[in-house]
């Protein structure tokens, strides 16, 4: 079994809808958890970190279930500049990626 | 965020050559540093573990011989690829950790350099 296992995507949305990521990981002694946006022939940039509770950023939630070993993303009203990959990541305890979930918005 | 610089950024080169990446944490000292590997369409593959002062640790299928790390100070890790073939032509990225308290929640972030693109003719 993967380390991390992510939806495989891709995505197509229309502007202004909500898409859910989900990500699951093996490690359960795994502490930290985070989203990594990746635009194409770049590196991956941090999105945001999933806290235990639960965290929002704007238009971005993470949520984190350690019971069941799932972290997920929510975007809302989604923006052109929102397509990306986005990759999940589990410290475990280095990171370790999932596969990315490509997703295109589109007007 | 900490800035982790990468170069070259590109690289093309002829098959049976030696390249060498270098890997530098800017602003932060990093005790370990990450070397990863992206084919495209395909996720980031952790090739190894740069430990400063130490070997590095290689992951399962990674030829140590081949791709040979050294990470002689605090910021700064090379990734030398030695007698390039086709095959190895990929995008790799470098990562570096940096660990430390904030009251009392510690933190464990890692930072990435911006990539290098190696194209092996």
């Amino acid at each position: 079994r993967k380390e991390v296992e992510q939806d495989p995507g891709p995505f197509n949305v229309p502007e202004g809808a909500t898409v859910a990521f989900n990500c699951t990981y093996s490690n359960s002694a795994s502490q930290s958890f985070f989203w990594y946006r990746q635009d194409c022939r770049k590196e991956p940039k941090l999105l945001m970190s999933v806290y235990s509770s639960g965290n929002e950023d704007g238009r971005f939630t993470a949520q984190l279930n350690r019971a069941s070993q799932y972290i997920s993303l929510l975007i809302r009203d989604s923006k052109l500049s929102d397509s990306a990959t986005y990759l999940c990541a589990v410290n475990a305890p280095d990171l370790r990626f999932g596969a990315g979930t490509r997703l295109t918005v589109k007007p | 965020g900490a800035v982790v610089s990468q170069h070259p950024s590109w690289v093309i080169c002829k098959s049976g050559t030696s390249v060498k990446i270098e890997c530098r944490s800017l602003d932060f000292q990093a005790t370990t540093m990450f070397w990863y590997r992206q084919f495209p369409k395909q996720s980031l593959m952790l090739m190894a573990t740069s430990n400063e002062g130490s070997k590095a640790t290689y992951e399962q299928g990674v030829e140590k011989d081949k791709f040979l790390i050294n990470h002689a100070s605090l910021t700064l890790s090379t990734l030398t690829v030695t007698s390039a073939h086709p095959e190895d032509s990929s995008f790799y990225i470098c990562s570096a950790r940096r660990t430390g308290t904030s009251g009392s929640y510690l933190y464990n972030e890692q930072f990435f350099g911006p990539g290098t693109r190696l194209t092996v003719l």
